[in-house]
């Protein structure tokens, strides 16, 4: 079965500063991707950023980077120079074979404090 | 290019009741989504269609939810009757044939039943 975990229900963080949310997975597949979501409190879902499971190196997208460890199933996301902006809820989902659905965790409350 | 569009964005109807909701997926994605999402929890996918055929309809309550994709565009998805446990918000997904299981999201649906 594939798995998707999230072991941190909320966080938060201080303007300007670091942060970086934990997501591990389980997948049997050896052709799969990781997505990290962010669904604001308009309820809109946004991808955030995508990594390739053959891929080494991590993707990164501006402020948003990833740790993709996997050996360990383990695919973390840091958010740089938080922004008021980036308080939402993250999720991170799993795309493995030929299943062709997404594989959700239970996502992230991240609060950005000014 | 245009976004995942869906209607209407809000909805308030009593139990009982009959409702629909309407997407219309980024041009040329074959894979379209339906997703319910209660309050505080991630998406729970409800249908999966290819092009204008069912993929995936494990999770469907077919005793009072459909959904139809005709042409294999646009879709709308209907509940008869609602019961106070649908409320939620329904997101429509779509995604283009091989594209790595990126999946791209409208607003949503907020439905609320009373």
């Amino acid at each position: 079965a594939q798995t998707v975990t999230q072991s941190q229900p909320e966080m938060s963080v201080q303007e300007a500063e670091t942060v970086t949310l934990s997501c591990t997975y389980d997948t049997s597949e050896s052709n799969y991707y990781l997505f990290w979501y962010k669904q604001p409190p308009s309820r809109q879902m946004i991808l955030v950023i995508r990594q390739e499971a053959y891929k080494q190196q991590n993707a990164t997208e501006n402020r948003f980077s990833v740790n993709f460890q996997k050996a360990a199933k383990s695919f973390s996301l840091k958010i740089s120079d938080s922004q008021l902006g980036d308080t939402a809820m993250y999720f991170c989902a799993l795309h493995a074979g030929n299943n062709r659905k997404l594989i959700w965790g239970l996502g992230t409350s991240l609060a950005v404090n000014p | 290019e245009a976004g995942v569009a869906q209607s209407p964005r809000y909805k308030i109807i009593e139990k009982r009741q009959s409702v629909a909701f309407w997407c219309n997926p980024i041009s040329g994605h074959a894979t379209l989504y339906w997703y319910q999402q209660i309050l505080g929890q991630g998406p729970k996918l409800l249908i999966q269609f290819q092009n204008n055929g069912v993929v995936d309809d494990s999770q469907l309550p077919k005793d009072r939810f459909s959904a139809e994709r005709l042409k294999g565009v646009d879709s709308t998805l209907k509940i008869q009757p609602a019961k106070l446990e649908d409320s939620a918000v329904y997101l429509c997904a779509s995604r283009e044939q091989g594209a790595k299981g990126t999946q791209y999201f409208g607003p949503g649906t907020r439905l609320t039943v009373l």
